[in-house]
């Protein structure tokens, strides 16, 4: 079945990078996109950005423009996510999710979300 | 961008009890395009609807969605033990970002 697999929780300190990673599983990884979302723990959902995992077109919010960037593997099946200049605000769980197709580049809902990794800054 | 507006933030009902709860955008939503997720603590979100009323694969048919333009809604027309959650709804149009509704708690009253 069709699954995507987070890389584990991290801790880092405010200025720090993270990078997040995504291994895709049971779908051809090259014809759909991934999204990145955010839950911060106050439970709000946010999103940050997306990835057409075919040809690497991004597109990001514009809240994260400059801080953020998305990139892929095919080889791998997998998408990686880094923010940078961490800040305490940044605490979150970070989740990838597969859109429904890149016909329609990002604007695609979400039909299968990853684990999840919980980051926190501090 | 899109903004969601959830009603109410907690929904207190019984199993059995029908649920509605609403989403109201900021202006008008694009070829309806919404969606509803449902999340239970420590899991992530699921897909339950897209395109406002389509339920999505496996999503048993007491889910279901309704609205156009600016109000939207999800029904669960029995609930079961398992639909006592957090809902969330979201905008994924032709807006510059991706937006979600600030969620909806169904808890057992």
């Amino acid at each position: 079945q069709v699954q995507l697999v987070q890389s584990g929780a991290e801790v880092k300190k405010p200025g720090a990078s993270m990078r997040v990673s995504c291994e895709a599983s049971g779908y051809t990884f090259t014809n759909y996109g991934i999204h990145w979302v955010r839950q911060d723990p106050g439970q709000r959902l946010e999103w940050m950005g997306w990835i057409n995992a075919g040809n690497g077109d991004t597109e990001y919010s514009q809240k994260f423009q400059g801080r953020v960037t998305i990139t892929r593997d095919p080889s791998a099946s997998t998408a990686y996510m880094e923010l940078r200049s961490l800040r305490s605000e940044d605490t979150a769980v970070y989740y990838c999710a597969k859109t429904i197709s890149v016909v329609t580049g990002h604007y695609s809902y979400m039909d299968v979300w990853g684990t999840g990794t919980r980051v926190t800054v501090s | 961008e899109i903004v969601l507006t959830q009603s109410p933030g907690t929904l207190s009902l019984s199993p059995g009890e029908r649920a509605t709860l609403s989403c109201r955008a900021s202006q008008s939503v694009d070829n309806s395009y919404l969606a509803w997720y449902q999340q239970q603590p420590g899991q992530a979100p699921r897909l339950l609807i897209y395109g406002a009323s389509s339920r999505a694969t496996g999503i048993p048919d007491r889910f279901s969605g309704s609205g156009s333009g600016t109000d939207f809604a999800l029904t669960i027309s029995r609930l079961e033990p398992e639909d006592f959650a957090m809902y969330y709804c979201h905008h994924y149009g032709t807006s510059p970002a991706l937006t979600f509704g600030g969620g909806t708690k169904v808890e057992i009253k």
